[in-house]
């Protein structure tokens, strides 16, 4: 059975960097074509993919974010973090990091962080 | 962004059809398979079809999936009270180089 975890932060102040981590269980991301994707979802608004990292450590980010994301694995740890800097209130959130399959597709999900912007 | 476009909502009385469309680019519908994921009010998103129109293991065959060229379409046959939820269509995008998600329709059951 596979899970998986956020942690971190639920109050950040505008202009720092928010660090999220996930931790799974269930499967390993050493394990060719898995990976471990990140997205997020405003309140009341639709999800938005932000980032991926693949078992071979390719890594791919959304193109509206890109310069503001980094995303890292510890495979020893079964952990994938997420790093996102000059945070803003517009990035209040939850955010959920899930498996991403070779099929491309996330499945499943955890169970979401709320990051509330806020000075 | 979304790049994905849904209609914001869609209704219907215990046993009806209800459809919600997705409508993409040749870079993404048009060029790769499309996913549905069901969301519940106040839960994390549950992947509901795979590939088109592969249901995962316990997803009732009331839900069902279709694509044709740039667009795709999740149908509810025999619509329950419990389908009520916010419904997203995803898809990888190759010009994005990366994933993109739906604009989301909201389901209510009569």
């Amino acid at each position: 059975q596979i899970t998986l975890k956020e942690s971190g932060p639920t109050l950040v102040k505008p202009t720092q960097t928010l660090t999220l981590t996930c931790t799974f269980s269930g499967f390993s991301l050493t394990t060719s074509g898995v990976g471990v994707g990140w997205i997020r979802q405003p309140p009341g608004k639709a999800l938005e993919w932000l980032a991926l990292i693949y078992s071979d450590d390719d890594k791919r980010y959304s193109s509206s974010l890109k310069s503001r994301l980094t995303i890292t694995k510890d495979t020893s740890k079964n952990q994938v973090a997420l790093t996102m800097i000059s945070m803003d209130p517009v990035d209040t959130a939850t955010y959920y990091c899930a498996h991403f399959s070779g099929g491309r597709r996330f499945d499943p999900w955890g169970q979401g962080t709320l990051v509330t912007v806020s000075s | 962004q979304s790049v994905l476009t849904q209609p914001p909502s869609a209704s219907g009385t215990p046993g009806q059809r209800v459809t919600i469309s997705c409508s993409g680019s040749s870079s993404n519908i048009g060029g790769n398979t499309v996913n549905w994921y069901q969301q519940l009010p106040g839960t994390a998103p549950k992947l509901l079809i795979y590939n088109n129109n592969q249901r995962p293991s316990g997803v009732p065959d009331r839900f069902s999936g279709s694509k044709s060229d740039t667009s795709a379409s999740l149908a509810i046959s025999g619509l329950q009270s419990e389908d009520e939820a916010d419904y997203y269509c995803t898809a990888w995008d190759d010009s994005l180089n990366g994933y993109v998600f739906g604009t989301g329709t909201k389901v209510t059951v009569l």
